[in-house]
């Protein structure tokens, strides 16, 4: 199975900040990787796919990069909505594995 | 409007069974891969299984592999996943959710509201 270790798994940031969430493959998915945002008590939400494409309605401060075994998501400002749980997945090969997650706190 | 909506969660004894369902609407749900993904409370996402449009490819994770089985029927847009001896581990929140596939990439983008699964004694 395709392990997927993201860092950190608590953030501590502030309105405004830059922050950056990183995901590690245990081999190669090539860009077969997603980035969700989750909302306590809130279905997983998709924010990228394809490693980098921006899912339409996502605001423009998420951007994800990465190909391979290493895939880093951006927020370039945060919003106070923008405090979350955020995961990665690949869908490169069956099991669809998601990371351990990053909380993401004021 | 597109949406998915599971069902049949609820209480069950260790060893017990439990049926869930998920009902698609607004968009062509028999030339779509499905899948299952479970939360436990407090824990992080697992896939748990997945479904081809005409039923032929079924994958299952590990952890629930021999126990659970998934099923499908597109002449009622409906989704299933069967569950057997089942384990106070398998106490989650149950999502259905559709794969879309993308040049380069692959994403569930449209995803039920959840059904709690709780097993207990």
């Amino acid at each position: 199975d395709i392990q997927l270790t993201q860092s950190p798994s608590f953030l501590s940031a502030s309105v405004g900040d830059r922050v950056t969430v990183t995901c590690r493959a245990s081999q190669g998915v090539s860009t077969y990787l997603a980035w969700y945002q989750q909302k306590p008590g809130k279905a997983p939400k998709l924010l990228i796919y394809a490693a980098s494409t921006l899912q339409s309605g996502v605001p423009s401060r998420f951007s994800g990069s990465g190909s391979g075994t290493e895939f880093t998501l951006t927020i370039s400002s945060l919003q106070p909505e923008d405090f979350a749980n955020y995961y990665c997945q690949q869908l490169y090969d069956y099991p669809y594995t998601f990371g351990q997650g990053t909380k993401l706190e004021i | 409007e597109v949406h998915l909506v599971e069902s049949g969660g609820g209480l069950v004894k260790p060893g017990g069974s439990l049926r869930l369902s998920c009902a698609a609407a607004g968009f062509n749900f028999s030339t779509s891969s499905m899948h299952w993904v479970r939360q436990a409370p407090g824990m992080g996402l697992e896939w748990v299984s997945s479904i081809s449009s005409s039923s032929t490819f079924l994958y299952y994770g590990d952890s629930v592999k021999g126990r659970f089985t998934v099923s499908r029927d597109n002449a009622k847009n409906s989704l299933y996943l069967q569950m057997n001896s089942l384990r106070a581990e398998d106490t989650a929140v149950y999502y259905c959710t559709r794969l879309y596939n993308w040049n380069g990439g692959d994403a569930f983008v449209i995803w039920g509201q959840g059904a709690m699964v709780t097993v207990s004694s």
